[in-house]
Formats: structure tokens, C-alpha cells, sequence
């Protein structure tokens, strides 16, 4: 089975902070994305990456940004937290050879910025 | 654009009485379709795709969901559900792309 794990379930940080939310799978899949969860709003992509170092924006990406140095983890960062930054967070992967777009989810990590 | 409408928020309904859970996705060409369940402090876990082929698609926990292209529809049902149904549900779509588009997700409140 995938497994898809994210370093913390329940973060706090305070405003102005830099955040690490960090993200591995271990199924060598090339693509991995990263979600946040609001109340009301569903998921709204934040950032993708089609491969090692490689990645391109998705709806939401302003206060974020992301690294993937290596395969199976992909990183998160938000440069100066805010309060509005406060939600869940969720990581995914895909193997780009599968013709159905599939994705698999991480357990999510909490973000309380205060 | 593509989108994913998910009309209903919120679904409650008593055990062992069947649902419905309702999905209309904007688009004219071929699509693939899903319904993710999220449980209580869980990540999303995949119930049942639709890639092509036959129109009704069963799932994992005795769900089943019905591709219907001319109303551009892939409603979720059950015909009884249990209190470990309880969770909230999301339609994705995607069309030919690495993407998934959401819709807000619908809670479903199973009382005893």
C-alpha cells in the first residue's frame, strides 16, 4: 500500500514565524501535491511538483512556497505565517504512469498560526 | 473552467435508512470522476473512480455511484448506512491533466 506520511498532525506557530510542513511518500511516485482544507471551501491546490525539483503553482499559491530536492519528499514553507494561513493541510502523491489521476493523501497536518 | 458542485452540505440521516449524496461536474468532454471519504482527524481515502466503461461504479464499504454524462451527474448512494458512515464526503473530477478539482465536501451525519 502507498503511505504518505506529514511530519506533525498539530502545529502551532505564532504570526511572522517561517513553517516547515514536510511530506514523503514511499511509493516513488514523481507527482506530489500539496492541499489546504477550509471549512466551506473543499481542497484548493496550493503547489505541485511533476518531478524532482520541479513545480508550478496552483490556485492558491500567494505565502507559500515549496522545495523537492529529493523524490520522495516534498516541503512546504510558509515564508512569514499569518493568521489567515491558519487550516489543514493535506499532502498528496500520484504515479504518473497510471492513466487515472489517482491520488493518495496523507493523515494532514493542523496549522494553528496565532 | 472545470468545476465540481457538490449541492448539499450537510446529510443527516438515520441508520439503516439509504443516501444519496449529490455531484454535478461542468464539462463536455470526458472526464474521470472520484468520491474521497474523509473521517474524524484523517486524511482523504479513495472510495470509487469512474474511468470509462460501465456507468454504476462500486466502492469500497458497500457505496456505489452512477456516471450519468448527459446530466453531467456522479451521485454517491448507499442503500443503508451505519454509524461508521459518519465522515464528510468529496467529489474530485479531472480531465487529462495531473490536477484533481474538488467540490466543498458534504458531512454525513449518521444518527442511531
Amino acid at each position: 500500500d502507498v503511505k504518505v506520511t506529514q511530519s506533525s498532525r498539530y502545529l502551532v506557530k505564532r504570526t511572522g514565524e517561517k513553517v516547515f510542513l514536510e511530506c514523503v511518500q514511499d511509493m516513488d511516485h514523481e507527482n506530489m501535491f500539496w492541499y489546504r482544507q477550509d471549512p466551506g471551501l473543499g481542497l484548493r491546490l496550493i503547489y505541485f511538483s511533476y518531478d524532482v525539483k520541479m513545480k508550478e503553482k496552483g490556485d492558491i499559491p500567494e505565502g507559500y512556497s515549496v522545495s523537492r530536492e529529493k523524490k520522495e519528499r516534498f516541503s512546504l514553507i510558509l515564508e512569514s505565517a499569518s493568521t489567515n494561513q491558519t487550516s489543514m493541510y493535506l499532502c498528496a502523491s500520484r504515479d504518473m504512469g497510471t492513466p487515472n489521476n489517482e491520488q493518495f493523501f496523507g493523515p494532514g497536518t493542523r496549522l494553528t498560526v496565532l | 473552467a472545470q468545476s465540481v458542485t457538490q449541492l448539499d452540505s450537510q446529510v443527516p440521516v438515520f441508520e439503516e435508512a439509504p443516501v444519496e449524496l449529490r455531484c454535478n461536474y461542468s464539462s463536455s468532454v470526458s472526464v474521470y470522476l472520484f468520491w474521497y471519504v474523509q473521517y474524524p482527524n484523517q486524511g482523504l481515502q479513495l472510495l470509487l473512480k469512474y474511468l470509462s466503461g460501465s456507468t454504476l461504479v462500486k466502492g469500497i464499504n458497500g457505496f456505489e455511484a452512477e456516471f450519468n454524462k448527459s446530466q453531467t451527474s456522479f451521485h454517491l448512494r448507499k442503500p443503508s448506512v451505519h454509524i461508521s458512515d459518519t465522515a464528510e464526503y468529496f467529489c474530485a473530477a479531472s480531465r487529462d491533466t495531473d490536477k484533481l478539482i474538488f467540490g466543498t465536501g458534504t458531512r454525513l451525519q449518521v444518527f442511531p
